[in-house]
């Protein structure tokens, strides 16, 4: 069955400091692939998306992402974080031939301290 | 552009009531789909209508319904509530019939608890 992995449930980091949140997915057939940031008591904002062609996405707020598909993972990076990236973030994938519902990782909780 | 707006914003009702949800699309999106998230959860997918008729649905029981109107918007009705239903429910809207690379443009939400 398809599903969503992300390994950190709770990542902390400096300000300034680089970070990857890492996401990895199971499914039998191809996929797009997500990245929501989650606000407290917001709805999702999408980051960025992989739909095809380069495998190196770039998002909004500094955010880009890796497609690998030998290793089905699809982790988040920035270079330098601040304090205002601090929010929850989630990974999503949807099924090629699907309608389009998203399956989501439970999600990763970055907080940037300074 | 008015985005995705969804009311009540928090709401608490008792087990075995029922309790109907309310969503807007973002102007000029003809797809809304319905997510349920837990606490500490992400997102699970609960259905989608496309032109007033459900498009797809997710592993939820038929307490859980919905409709969407002529002017896209979209109500989510749960039946006969139960304490597990107590979740964040989001709604989000897309352009076209969706499909697995439509953006979805998601609510704030809204908090049900169930007690």
């Amino acid at each position: 069955a398809q599903s969503v992995t992300q390994l950190d449930s709770q990542v902390p980091v400096f300000e300034e400091a680089p970070v990857e949140l890492r996401c990895n997915y199971s499914s039998s057939v191809s996929v797009y692939l997500f990245w929501y940031v989650q606000y407290p008591n917001q709805g999702l904002q999408l980051l960025l998306k992989y739909l095809s062609g380069s495998t190196l996405v770039k998002g909004i707020n500094g955010f880009e992402a890796e497609f690998n598909k030998s290793q089905t993972s699809f982790h988040l990076r920035k270079p330098s974080v601040h304090i205002s990236d601090t929010a929850e973030y989630f990974c999503a994938v949807s099924e090629k031939g699907s309608q389009g519902n998203l399956i989501f990782g439970k999600g990763t909780k970055l907080s940037v301290k300074p | 552009e008015t985005g995705v707006t969804q009311s009540p914003t928090h709401l608490i009702k008792t087990r075995g009531q029922q309790v109907t949800l309310r969503c807007s699309s973002q102007s000029g999106h003809n797809t809304v789909s319905w997510y349920q998230q837990a606490l500490g959860q992400g997102p699970q997918f609960i259905f989608q209508y496309y032109r007033e008729e459900e498009n797809g649905r997710g592993n939820f029981p038929p307490r859980f319904s919905g409709l969407q109107f002529p002017n896209y918007s979209s109500e989510l009705n749960v039946n006969a509530l139960e304490l597990d239903d107590s979740a964040l429910y989001l709604c989000a809207s897309s352009l076209g019939s969706g499909g697995p690379s439509s953006e979805q443009y998601f609510g704030p939400g809204t908090r049900l608890t169930v007690t």
